[in-house]
């Protein structure tokens, strides 16, 4: 089973900040990485697919990057609405998928 | 669009089996891998396990001998089933859709279920 880990757990910034979440494999997953979006009360959302693609609607200040073991979440500019959980999962080696535990991203 | 809505009791008691049915619309389930996946409050995402096209299934190793998937393609949902209940089952439990690329795409809202006597 390939582990993931988020880094920081918590993540407190300003509105207008970017901010820059981490994600790391426990074995290289290629580029099979997606990033998901979730607030409170909701389900996630699919933000990032293949690494670095955008799901349809999400924003261009959300960007992915990375490869084999080590990924990157940048949002280039905060706004209100990006306050929320953001999980990674890989999906290269299945069963089972496999998450992150998590960055809460905070004000 | 596809869209998932999950549905069952909200409350099961210990050792009881917990039921749930995620009812697809806006598409066929004939096609694609659907899997459950839970959230204890306040805690991460674990994948629970899929169905696909032809009724295969395959089951997270830590719950594989407490879980059944099955499905109904004349209604258009698929459900799931974990027996011998604890409160450590309790969680939300969400259905999503498995693209051809083998990520979510589609989530329903959710479910919570209390284990509770």
């Amino acid at each position: 089973e390939i582990v993931m880990t988020q880094s920081p757990a918590t993540l407190s910034v300003s509105p207008g900040d970017r901010a820059t979440l981490s994600c790391r494999a426990s074995q290289s997953v290629t580029g099979n990485l997606a990033w998901y979006q979730q607030k409170p009360g909701q389900a996630p959302r699919l933000l990032i697919y293949d690494t670095s693609t955008r799901a349809t609607g999400v924003p261009v200040r959300f960007s992915g990057s990375g490869s084999g073991t080590e990924f990157t979440l940048t949002i280039s500019s905060l706004q209100s609405e990006d306050f929320a959980v953001y999980y990674c999962q890989q999906y290269h080696n299945w069963p089972p998928w496999t998450f992150g535990q998590g960055t809460k991203v905070e004000i | 669009q596809v869209q998932l809505q999950e549905s069952g009791p909200g409350l099961v008691k210990p050792s009881e089996t917990l039921s749930l049915t995620c009812t697809v619309s806006g598409g066929p389930i004939s096609g694609y891998y659907w899997v459950w996946i839970r959230q204890p409050p306040g805690k991460g995402l674990e994948w629970i396990g899929y169905i696909y096209d032809n009724g295969s299934t395959d089951f997270n190793t830590s719950l594989s001998s407490r879980v059944t998937i099955s499905e109904d393609r004349s209604k258009n949902q698929f459900s799931l089933r974990l027996s011998s209940v604890t409160a450590a089952d309790t969680a939300v439990y969400f259905c999503a859709r498995v693209t051809s690329r083998w990520y979510f795409d589609s989530w329903g809202q959710g479910t919570l279920v209390t284990v509770s006597s």
